[in-house]
C-alpha cells in the first residue's frame, strides 16, 4: 500500500509568515510523529499522536508551533510568525500503534521549509 | 534523558569492501530498541536493522549486522559487501521499551561515501 506522505515537499516562506505542513499516515496506523531535521543535525523529536491525541508534546520548541490530527488520520503541523531557525526538514512518521514493542516507525519524504 | 552519539561523521569504504559505523548511547533504562535508518538523498528514512536490549544474539539482515554490546551502551553497524546504493546519511537511533514513550532519539549521523 502506499508509505507515508507529505505535502508541500518544499516550502518557501517569508519570515513572520504561518506555514502548515501536513503528513497523511499509512493507513490503518494509529501513531503518528512528527520530527524535525536541522542541517547538519540529527532528527529531534517534535510530537505524537496516539489516535488524536497527542501524549508527548515535549520536543516542541515553542508556543508558535502546533500539531493537530483529525479522524485519527492526517496532521498538521502548524508553524505561526516563522523565524530563519525554523527552517528545516520536518519528517512525519507512522507507526501501527504507540507504546511497548518494536513497532517501526515509516517515515515521508519529509518537507523542507526555508524561511527567508 | 537519553542521549545517542555518533562519533564519525563522515566515512568512507571502497565498492565490495566492509565498514563499520560507530554508535554508543547513554541511558538507564533496561528495556529499550535501538535502530539503524538510512536517510538517502530523497531524505525518506529507510530502517536498516532493529536490536532489542533483552536479546543478547547480534540482529543480521543480509549484508547488514550489528555488535551490540549493552554493559558498554555501544551498538556499531557493519555492512559488508559494501554497494553503490549503500551511499547515504546512517542514522542510529534508541526507543525506550519502558511506559508508553514512543519517540526515537537519535544521532547526529554519519555520511557514508561508496567509491569505485
Amino acid at each position: 500500500g502506499a508509505g507515508v506522505s507529505q505535502s508541500p515537499s518544499n516550502k518557501v516562506t517569508e519570515k513572520g509568515k504561518d506555514v502548515e505542513l501536513r503528513c497523511d499516515p499509512i493507513s490503518g496506523h494509529t501513531a503518528l510523529y512528527w520530527y524535525r531535521q536541522s542541517l547538519g543535525q540529527g532528527l529531534e523529536f517534535l510530537i505524537y499522536f496516539q489516535g488524536n491525541s497527542a501524549p508527548d508534546k515535549s520536543g516542541l520548541p515553542s508556543d508558535r508551533f502546533s500539531a493537530e490530527r483529525t479522524g485519527g488520520s492526517v496532521s498538521t503541523l502548524t508553524i505561526q510568525r516563522t523565524q530563519q531557525e525554523d527552517s528545516a526538514v520536518y519528517l512525519c512518521a507512522s507507526s501501527l500503534v504507540a507504546g511497548f514493542g518494536g513497532y517501526e516507525q515509516y517515515f515521508g519524504p519529509g518537507t523542507r521549509l526555508t524561511v527567508t | 534523558a537519553q542521549t545517542v552519539t555518533q562519533s564519525q561523521p563522515e566515512m568512507s569504504v571502497q565498492e565490495a569492501e566492509t565498514v563499520t559505523l560507530s554508535c554508543t548511547y547513554d541511558t538507564s533504562e533496561s528495556d529499550y530498541y535501538l535502530f539503524w535508518y538510512k536517510q538517502p538523498p530523497s531524505r525518506q528514512m529507510i530502517l536498516v536493522i532493529r536490536q532489542e536490549a533483552y536479546k543478547q544474539q547480534n540482529a543480521t539482515e543480509n549484508r547488514f549486522s550489528v555488535n551490540f554490546q549493552k554493559a558498554a551502551k555501544s551498538f556499531s553497524l557493519k555492512i559488508s559487501d559494501s554497494q553503490l546504493g549503500d551511499a547515504a546519511m546512517y542514522f542510529c537511533a534508541y526507543r525506550t521499551n519502558t511506559g508508553t514513550a514512543s519517540k526515537l532519539t537519535f544521532g547526529t549521523g554519519t555520511r557514508l561515501q561508496v567509491t569505485l
